[in-house]
Parts: C-alpha cells; structure tokens; sequence
C-alpha cells in the first residue's frame, strides 16, 4: 500500500462547478497535510494546509481532514479552466519530509 | 523576488558527468529540503537542513549524491558519475520552521537530463 494514494484521473468538471479531489493515506502518525497544484512543466505551489479535523476554508479552496478514515480532501468552488492542473496532496508525519501522493489531474472544461 | 530561487534551471549533460545545482532559499528560512521528481510521480524527498546541518537523508541519496548548505544560507546538490536514471526535476523547497503551520514553499527547479 501506497503511503498517500490519490485517484490519477482526469477529473473532469465544467467550469463553475465544484471539483472533489480525495487523498488518503496510511500513516496514522501523519500530522500535518498539504495541497500543492502543479502545472505542466511548473514546480508545485502550496493552496492549502490542515492539521486538524474538520473544514478550512480559503477563497474558493475548501480543505476537509478526518484522522479517523485517514482521508483528507480538497473542494474547489467556482471551477474555472485555470484550475486545470495537477493536484498534489501531501503528509508530513512530524512536520519534516512532505510524502506525496501522485497527484490527480483535473481538467475543468469551458 | 523573494521566492526560492534555483540555479540553473536546465541542465544536459552526458552519463558519467558530474553536475551541481545550487538553491537560495526565502530569506530567513531555516529549513531547506532537497526533492525529486519524475514524469507523473509526485515528488520524492531527498533531504533536508536545518540552518546547515543535514538531518535527514533518503534512502534514495545514493552514495554518489552529497548535499550541503554550509552557511545555513543557500544550498548545492552534487551528482556525481551521473546515470540515465539520474533524470529528473530536482526541487528545492524551504520553510520558516518546523510545525503543521510552517509549509514548504517550492522553487521553479532544476530539471536534468541525461544524455
């Protein structure tokens, strides 16, 4: 078993709609857990970051964590094209090394 | 721009060579990782520094890569004999500290092939 697995996709939605991006992941140590988005060619940039259960919320991102399913979970709101992007989850088991996940692809389609 | 700052940002280069990369991280950064990434995987820790002592190292460091960051400034990522497995996005990434509210912040990286 993978240490963090996301879906590869394509996750497809049309613009304006919300996309749902899941990532779980096997460590119940892992304490802290990052949204990184990638575009082709681009190094990842940081959209979100939870550590504790529940929601976060910032702008159109909404970022979800449940310890107890070790799974957690990026909303994007308002999808538009320019939200197509690789998505990169990510787990620090003591707030040092990020473990990533493969990314998942998301296409939003005018 | 005060974003992590990799150098150079291509490098081509035959089997066997030996190349360097070096990163600048964001000013007044103590953490500094070293990163790798291959073409639809996510990326793979390498290493990292606190000021400039080195306190973790994967098991993907082989024995012919050697990082250092001796001012607990800017960092350089040595291969040495490079191989053709070598290719890859190599990313720098630095951050304030230590903690869940400390993210890592990436810089554009250097991508290497090997010739």
């Amino acid at each position: 078993q993978k240490e963090v697995e996301q879906n590869s996709g394509p996750l497809s939605v049309p613009e304006g709609a919300i996309a749902s991006l899941n990532c779980t992941y096997s460590d119940r140590g892992s304490q802290s857990f990052f949204w990184y988005r990638q575009y082709s060619g681009k190094s990842p940039e940081l959209i979100m970051f939870i550590y504790s259960n529940g929601d976060k919320e910032d702008g159109r991102f909404t970022a979800q964590l449940n310890k107890a399913s070790q799974y957690v979970s990026l909303l994007i709101r308002d999808s538009q094209p320019s939200d197509s992007a690789t998505y990169l989850c990510a787990v620090s088991l003591n707030t040092d090394k990020l473990i990533f996940g493969t990314g998942t692809r998301l296409q939003v389609f005018p | 721009d005060t974003g992590v700052s990799q150098d150079p940002r291509h490098k081509i280069t035959k089997r066997g060579q030996n190349v360097t990369f070096r990163c600048d991280p964001i000013s007044e950064h103590n953490r500094l990782y070293w990163y790798r990434q291959t073409l639809g995987q996510g990326p793979e820790f390498l290493t990292y520094f606190q000021n400039e002592a080195q306190l973790e190292k994967s098991r993907l460091l082989s024995d012919r890569f050697s990082a250092e960051r001796p001012k607990g400034s800017f960092s350089t990522l040595e291969i040495q004999r490079t191989e053709q497995g070598d290719s890859a996005m190599y990313l720098c990434a630095s951050s304030l500290g230590a903690g869940g509210d400390q993210p890592q912040h990436f810089g554009d990286g250097t991508r290497l092939s090997i010739l």
